[in-house]
């Protein structure tokens, strides 16, 4: 089954904890990107990767770390540091034509 | 800064022709992209508009001038499943994809 999957889809964690989002896709993207979107909001861009072993910051990546150690995984840790973590969470795949293809999402609240 | 301004909502009947606009500020431009996105899903892909014109794909369809900085996303024969937020996204000269606030369309029948 190809795509690309985010686990998991509702997540829990209390103050004060850093958690972490997984990203996979076998699509053979080198383009995989990090979303995030409040109610009512447009998408924000968290951190982005273009190829392995190389990432950038967006537009908010205070409180936020990733790794791209291989081409189908692209995780998201949402540290202590983030101080409003509670949001909707998508990872996407970037191809041509600014197409991007979105994962299902991951929702985290913060208890 | 860049920004993108879209209206916040939009209503309509079943069967009627809505337009939503979309004016951009960008540093760079490389194409205006259009998504939907359901309640509680993930955005999809509509269309792509890189040079001025009308792009048509069934029921929708995309414009561009960018000498106006300004797009349009065209949705005809309006159906219930069309309820949804629209939004336009530019890439920038950082190879960036910057979106909108997006557009919450209601159908009504």
């Amino acid at each position: 089954d190809g795509g690309i999957t985010q686990s998991p889809k509702y997540l829990f964690r209390k103050e004060g904890q850093n958690v972490t989002l997984s990203c996979e896709q076998n699509l053979n993207h080198d383009a995989m990107y990090w979303y995030r979107q409040d109610p009512g909001q447009g998408l924000r861009l968290i951190y982005y990767s273009q190829i392995v072993n190389d990432f950038q910051k967006g537009d908010i990546a205070e409180g936020y770390s990733v790794s791209r150690e291989k081409k189908e995984s692209f995780p998201l840790t949402v540290t202590s540091a983030q101080k409003n973590p509670t949001a909707f969470y998508l990872c996407a795949l970037g191809s041509g034509n600014n197409e991007q293809f979105f994962g299902p999402g991951t929702r985290l609240t913060v208890l | 800064g860049q920004s993108l301004e879209q209206p916040s909502e939009v209503t309509a009947v079943e069967g009627a022709i809505v337009q939503i606009n979309c004016t951009y500020q960008t540093s760079g431009f490389y194409g205006l992209s259009w998504y939907q996105q359901h309640d509680g899903g993930a955005p999809t892909f509509l269309s792509y508009n890189a040079l001025d014109g009308l792009e048509e794909t069934g029921r929708f369809s995309s414009f561009l001038s960018r000498s106006d900085s300004y797009g349009y996303l065209l949705l005809q024969e309006l159906q219930m499943k069309d309820s949804a937020s629209y939004f336009c996204a530019v890439r920038d000269n950082t190879d960036k994809l910057i979106f909108g606030t997006g557009t919450r369309l209601q159908v009504f029948p």
